[in-house]
């Protein structure tokens, strides 16, 4: 069965640095592209950044460009997300994502990551 | 960035309906065009990806059709557990953008 579960997420001050996990088992996850796609409450899905099988290639949204990096440890079935000088808009629900056929066919269930003073 | 442009936002249904929500491209997708269904409180699901492949274990009362700039989700006869939100994503070009997303509610 796949999963795919995030952590890491939680209450931190603007400017601050966070790392999110997502831990994936149940498929061969160094074949899959892998997606993280984001939703501030009440708002719709708004996709942040994916990654290639291998790690080489990275491509991120403009909103978080510079400030956010997708990787992975393929070793340890692991995707991350490590995000700097986080403000208010970045408030949201953030999921991982599995791609299949230019598409997320899997998602995790969400990690909450709040920027509150 | 490609826009993707949903209409209506929001629709009130009854269950046995025919339920149809639009998706319209900023410029040809061809059809890299994806359909979600996200209830309250959990994580999106993907329903039908590539515009008309509808995926494993989604009834067949879902439907996608549509190519290049405009795209169509049916439902053909409204279930209880249909009420939800849909988002259509294109996946032609990065950043892979969600239209804004269209509520079915029970009328």
């Amino acid at each position: 069965e796949v999963q795919l579960v995030e952590s890491g997420g939680g209450l931190l001050q603007p400017g601050g640095s966070l790392r999110l996990s997502c831990s994936a088992s149940g498929f061969t996850f160094s074949s899959y592209w892998m997606h993280w796609v984001r939703q501030a409450p009440g708002k719709g899905l708004e996709w942040v950044s994916r990654i290639n099988s291998d790690g080489s290639s990275t491509y991120t949204a403009d909103p978080v460009k510079g400030r956010f990096t997708i990787s992975r440890d393929n070793t340890k079935n692991t995707l991350y997300l490590q995000m700097n000088s986080l403000g208010a808009d970045d408030t949201a629900v953030y999921y991982c994502g599995r791609n299949k056929a230019a598409a997320v066919d899997f998602w995790g269930q969400g990690t909450m990551v709040t920027v509150s003073s | 960035d490609i826009q993707m442009t949903q209409s209506p936002s929001s629709l009130s249904a009854s269950v046995g309906d025919r339920v149809t929500i639009t998706c319209r491209a900023s410029q040809s997708i061809s059809t890299y065009l994806n359909w979600y269904q996200q209830k309250a409180g959990t994580a999106p699901k993907l329903l039908i990806s590539a515009a008309s492949g509808l995926q494993s274990g989604v009834p067949s009362r879902f439907s996608g059709s549509g190519s290049g700039t405009d795209f169509t989700l049916t439902i053909s006869s409204l279930r209880p557990e249909d009420f939800a939100t849909y988002y259509c994503q294109q996946s032609y070009s990065p950043p892979w953008t969600f239209g804004q997303g269209t509520k079915v509610e029970v009328k």
